[in-house]
């Protein structure tokens, strides 16, 4: 199994809901990510979990939580967002071994907030 | 910052070599030069990677220069389904990580 799994596929949320995006993958990589991609943008950096622990929190508003119950899985937690967080979340993984930097990619979350 | 420059567009016919070029002239010593693709609303899909030497995979060919201060990455025969924002990524986070993605290149691949 090579692939990055993302649900759901597209959320549409209001400013006072709370939702989660869901990323799996089991290819035993211990080295996950979250980005954020606006349209016509190149994807931004926003979490790096490295073997279940938050390695890197590129100054992304508290508004988004993330969470690594386990080595298969990341959350994304979102509350409170802002009409300009509407985006596509991306989930990447990368194997912890090796040195070389190969991210596998999930399909993304295309996110919409009224 | 991103240390890689890119044409923002390029165009090709179909069939025909697509030879998309990066100049990434402050990269170090130990700092890969890795090409991703993304096809409209999709995830970033990996191509190829190399430190010093040509490297040819399934999908594409690396040509990095001498001097390391820039590449190429050529599409042999492109077809109208390699349509896609090309990124050349030479840089890592701080934490050396994860990729950090420049502008790309948009390709258009025409019949």
């Amino acid at each position: 199994d090579t692939e990055v799994t993302q649900t759901p596929k597209h959320l549409v949320m209001g400013m006072t809901n709370k939702k989660s995006l869901k990323c799996e993958q089991h290819m035993g990589h211990r080295a996950m990510y979250w980005y954020k991609q606006k349209a016509k943008k190149p994807p931004e950096l926003m979490f790096v979990y490295s073997y279940e622990k938050l390695s890197i929190n590129e100054s992304v508003p508290s508004r988004f939580s993330p969470e690594c119950p386990n080595s298969s899985l990341l959350n994304l937690h979102l509350h409170a967002l802002q009409p300009e967080d509407s985006a596509l979340y991306l989930c990447a993984s990368r194997p912890t071994q090796g040195g070389t930097y190969e991210q596998y990619f999930g399909p993304g979350t295309r996110l919409t907030v009224t | 910052d991103a240390k890689t420059t890119q044409p923002p567009s390029m165009d090709c016919a179909e069939g025909r070599a697509a030879n998309l070029p990066c100049n990434h002239s402050t990269i170090s010593g130990n700092e890969y030069v890795y090409w991703y693709r993304q096809i409209h609303s999709q995830g970033p899909q990996y191509i190829i990677h190399g430190l010093k030497n040509n490297e040819t995979n399934e999908m594409a060919s690396l040509i990095i220069t001498e001097d390391r201060k820039s590449s190429t990455l050529i599409l042999p025969h492109a077809t109208l389904r390699d349509t896609a924002v090309y990124y050349c990524i030479v840089r890592v986070d701080q934490a050396g990580t994860a990729l950090i993605f420049g502008k790309g290149t948009t390709l258009s691949v025409s019949s």
